[in-house]
């Protein structure tokens, strides 16, 4: 069955640097998205991307995210400057034509030190 | 703005037990609404969905939901719990609109006992 898969499962930076996250969504989908889930607390929403601009985004998703669909296959989140604030279980998902249903993947675990 | 209120941060169950988690929702017209399921160190799975049509549908591994409009409600149940069904459940609404966020309520951590 096809699946959303991230890299890394774990990355750890310090504040300051640039990370990025990657997704490969499923593959004939064309819906795209990045939640994040701080320790403790709920999925929230960051970006959603379609025909290769973004869509919808949260008030979270400020100047320091950016999103990128750099080929084909992948999708990708980019974090300018992190911040300890940063730190959080980052998701990818993925929708299909109908876009109302999103399958996640497995998530980014990041650590801002 | 729509929003998600799962009101029970913890459930424990006795296993073999049935369960209900409870979910209400804050939007002007009927939301797309969703379970989603979180075991440790795991991503989110769909559970099961209600777009339109039969208000009780069915999910994988034997749950449910029924959606009561009128109590602007989507609740979960399960006639008999595994141990392998703790885990954390979110309820999640999206506007009927291709493409947009889902917003998700707090959560509800399930706990079995044997």
């Amino acid at each position: 069955e096809p699946e959303v898969t991230q890299t890394p499962s774990h990355q750890v930076t310090q504040m300051g640097q640039e990370v990025i996250l990657r997704c490969v969504p499923i593959s004939n989908h064309l819906y795209f998205y990045w939640y994040r889930q701080i320790l403790g607390q709920k999925v929230e929403f960051l970006v959603s991307f379609y025909n290769n601009e973004i869509s919808e985004k949260s008030e979270i998703f400020d100047d320091q995210f950016s999103v990128e669909r750099p080929d084909g296959s992948n999708f990708t989140l980019k974090i300018r400057s992190t911040k300890l604030e940063d730190s959080a279980m980052y998701f990818c998902a993925s929708g299909g034509l109908a876009g109302y249903e999103q399958f996640f993947g497995p998530g980014t675990r990041l650590t801002v030190l | 703005a729509q929003s998600v209120t799962q009101p029970d941060i913890h459930i424990t169950v006795s296993e073999g037990a049935s369960l209900e988690l409870r979910c209400n929702y804050s939007y002007g017209a009927t939301p797309y609404l969703f379970w989603y399921v979180q075991s440790p160190g795991q991503g989110l799975q769909l559970l099961l969905k209600y777009f339109s049509g039969d208000t009780l549908v069915q999910g994988i591994k034997g749950f449910e939901a029924e959606f009561k409009r009128s109590q602007s409600s989507f609740n979960l149940r399960k006639p008999s719990v595994h141990w392998s069904d703790a885990a954390e459940y979110f309820c999640a609404v999206a506007v009927n609109q291709a493409g947009t966020a889902l917003i998700f309520g707090k959560g509800t951590t399930l706990s079995v006992s044997s």
